[in-house]
């Protein structure tokens, strides 16, 4: 299976500056790469697919870029609703895999 | 407006069984994959299941031969039949639908149902 690595771990951040989220997957998935955003005690919400494309209703704040093996969410300026745990997941192979999660919290 | 409501959870002794279950609406649930993706304490998210529009399904190593995904068109709900389960199948679980026919895109959720297995 295709093991998705994010960095870092934690990102501690004030609102208003900006956010550099990492994944990094053990094969290429060419951008088959989606990313989700998720608050304590929620449900996972979709923010960007195909690597850069943002799902509905997503504020263009969000960015995702990169292709193959490295990926990168941006979030340009945060607000104090962004503070969360970020995932991404990659849909190129069975089975669909998760990476291990960023927490973006308040500095 | 999509909604996905899980239920069926609950506490549960190893070796037991549980079915989930999940009423959609707000699509033509029909013409979708839907799928389970569950969520241990504090840990990240990990597929579990996926039914395609014809019936053809997967199934997680993790879980094969012992979970059943399946769908009832006519009533849009969603199961998943749980058995034999295991300490390890804690979890909350979700289920989702793909954004389209291009893959494993997962743009609506439910609010997920808590799975408890314990001896």
């Amino acid at each position: 299976e295709i093991v998705l690595t994010q960095s870092p771990a934690t990102l501690s951040l004030s609102p208003g500056e900006r956010a550099t989220l990492s994944c990094r997957a053990g094969q290429s998935i060419s951008n088959s790469l989606a990313w989700y955003q998720q608050k304590p005690g929620q449900a996972p919400r979709l923010l960007i697919y195909d690597a850069s494309n943002r799902a509905a209703g997503i504020p263009a704040r969000f960015s995702g870029s990169g292709s193959g093996t490295d990926f990168t969410l941006t979030i340009s300026s945060l607000e104090s609703e962004d503070f969360a745990v970020y995932y991404c997941q990659q849909c190129s192979k069975w089975p669909v895999t998760f990476g291990g999660g960023t927490k973006v919290e308040i500095k | 407006e999509v909604q996905m409501l899980e239920s069926g959870g609950g506490l549960v002794q190893t070796g037991g069984s549980l079915r989930l279950s999940c009423a959609a609406s707000g699509f033509i649930f029909s013409t979708y994959a839907m799928n389970w993706v569950r969520q241990a304490p504090g840990k990240e998210l990990e597929w579990v299941s996926t039914i395609f529009t014809v019936d053809t399904t997967l199934h997680a190593d993790s879980v094969k031969g012992r979970f059943t995904i399946s769908r009832d068109n006519s009533k849009n709900t969603l199961y998943l039949q749980m058995n034999g389960l295991r300490a390890e199948d804690t979890a909350v679980y979700y289920c989702a639908k793909w954004l389209d026919s291009r893959g494993s895109i997962y743009d609506h959720w439910g609010q997920g149902t808590l799975v408890t297995v314990s001896s």
